[in-house]
């Protein structure tokens, strides 16, 4: 079985400062990564994905995540976060041909003036 | 309308109330998806649909009773809830059910509360 651990429920931060949401794994076998974003009052947008190729991954919005095999991570940055920032991250696992994707309990930043 | 919609937004309902949720996608997509997102826990899945065919059911208790009439629409219906069934229910399409290639596009949710 797959699980995903989203260690930090929120990560405070100032506007312009770099940020990390970490994010780890498990499974027995391989599986894809993915991170979502879900602002106030919305549903979930994709941010970025890992299926293949270069562990490190541009997505949206100037973010980037860096997929670790062998730490089984795939944590999110951003070097320079804005107010409209501020939402809830989710990291998310699926096996291919599965139809479920596992989430982590999601993390919270919050960006300060 | 474009991308996935959901109606309606908010809904309050007695235990003995009968209600149902909608969901409909305009991405001309053949997969859809019912998820719950409570406080403090992660999304789980509860119910995947292919080409109006139920092709997942992650153990989800029979006063949820989805139904999808045909691929652009899926419904959640409800009746006999527990207050702990108060949560967000997303909807989501994808392309094709399943795999890391599909992208999952969500809808803005539902936000229930059962009294």
């Amino acid at each position: 079985a797959q699980s995903v651990t989203q260690l930090d429920s929120q990560v405070p931060v100032f506007e312009e400062a770099p940020v990390e949401l970490r994010c780890n794994y498990s499974s027995s076998v391989s599986v894809y990564l993915f991170w979502y974003v879900q602002y106030p009052n919305q549903g979930l947008q994709l941010l970025l994905k890992y299926l293949s190729g270069s562990t490190l991954v541009k997505g949206i919005n100037g973010f980037e995540a860096e997929f670790n095999k062998s730490q089984t991570s795939f944590h999110l940055r951003k070097p320079s976060v804005h107010i409209s920032d501020t939402a809830e991250y989710f990291c998310a696992v699926i096996r291919d041909s599965s139809y479920k994707l596992i989430f982590g309990s999601g993390t919270r930043l919050l960006v300060r003036p | 309308e474009t991308g996935v919609t959901q109606t309606p937004r908010h809904l309050v309902m007695g235990m003995t109330n009968k209600k149902s949720l909608k969901c409909e996608q305009h991405l001309g997509h053949n997969a859809m998806y019912w998820y719950k997102q409570s406080a403090k826990k992660p999304l789980e899945l509860m119910f995947v649909y292919s080409l109006e065919e139920r092709v997942e059911n992650n153990s989800v208790p029979s006063r949820f009773s989805p139904e999808c009439p045909n691929s652009s629409h899926l419904f959640l219906h409800l009746h006999t809830l527990q207050p702990e069934d108060s949560a967000l229910y997303l909807c989501a399409s994808s392309a094709h059910a399943g795999g890391a290639v599909n992208e999952q596009f969500f809808g803005p949710g539902t936000r229930l509360t059962v009294l």
